[in-house]
């Protein structure tokens, strides 16, 4: 039940694309998704957290999608570039939850000119 | 804001031996910090969590006797694998947050390569 399942495990979009990754999640405690970019050799970095009370969130380039009944939330990185290449870790925690967060396999993304 | 630096970057040792990885929060006070350990290509696989001045505690199936974490003061924990082995070679990642404004934001830290020979 802590699972989260993310999807596709790699991506490759074009240069000026759209890149959309999508997660689900069992637990409807969680109240907290974030998601981080991690590049090769280096710690994830926040990029962009939803709380379940909006469906959507947008930050430059990147929304977050949010589906409460469905239990699914996605992230669409629009006008992809080659700098956007980097894996994508979706994640989730809950309130009371001592801050742990439970994070999806990962998604490698792959932007080509 | 919220940096979270690790030392040291990467490390080389011999089997047997012990390592040692600092974990510091530059610029916030971390109540709580998080040690991941993570394969190449896979996901982060949270090892233990440490809250300032108290035992850390661990996840299922992570020995407590092998990897030593202490969280000595609001800025700092450090991770020492003990009598390490080549099955120990991994990336080592932290995080940290300390909640308030924050909320339950974690940041992690660049990471830490240790390969053990």
């Amino acid at each position: 039940q802590q699972q989260v399942k993310q999807s596709p495990q790699s991506l490759i979009v074009q240069k000026g694309g759209i890149s959309i990754i999508n997660c689900a999640y069992e637990n409807t405690a969680f109240d907290y998704f974030p998601w981080y970019q991690q590049f090769p050799g280096k710690g994830p970095a926040l990029l962009i957290a939803i709380r379940p009370d909006v469906s959507e969130k947008k930050e430059g380039r990147f929304t977050i999608s949010f589906n409460k009944s469905a239990k699914q939330f996605s992230l669409h990185i629009m006008d992809s570039q080659p700098g956007d290449s980097a894996t994508y870790f979706c994640a989730a925690s809950f309130t009371g939850g001592g801050n742990k967060l439970t994070f999806g396999t990962g998604t490698q993304l792959k932007v080509e000119l | 804001g919220a940096v979270v630096s690790q030392h040291p970057s990467w490390v080389i040792c011999k089997s047997g031996t012990s390592v040692k990885i600092e974990c510091r929060s530059l610029d916030f006070q971390a109540t709580t910090m998080f040690w991941y350990r993570q394969f190449p290509k896979q996901s982060l696989m949270l090892m233990a969590t440490s809250n300032e001045g108290s035992k850390a505690t661990y996840e299922q199936g992570v020995e407590k006797d092998k990897f030593l974490i202490n969280h000595a003061s609001l800025t700092l924990s450090t991770l020492t694998v003990t009598s390490a082995h080549p099955e120990d070679s991994s990336f080592y990642i932290c995080s940290a947050t300390s909640g308030g404004g924050m909320g339950e934001t974690q940041y992690f830290g660049p990471g830490t390569r240790l390969l053990v020979l």
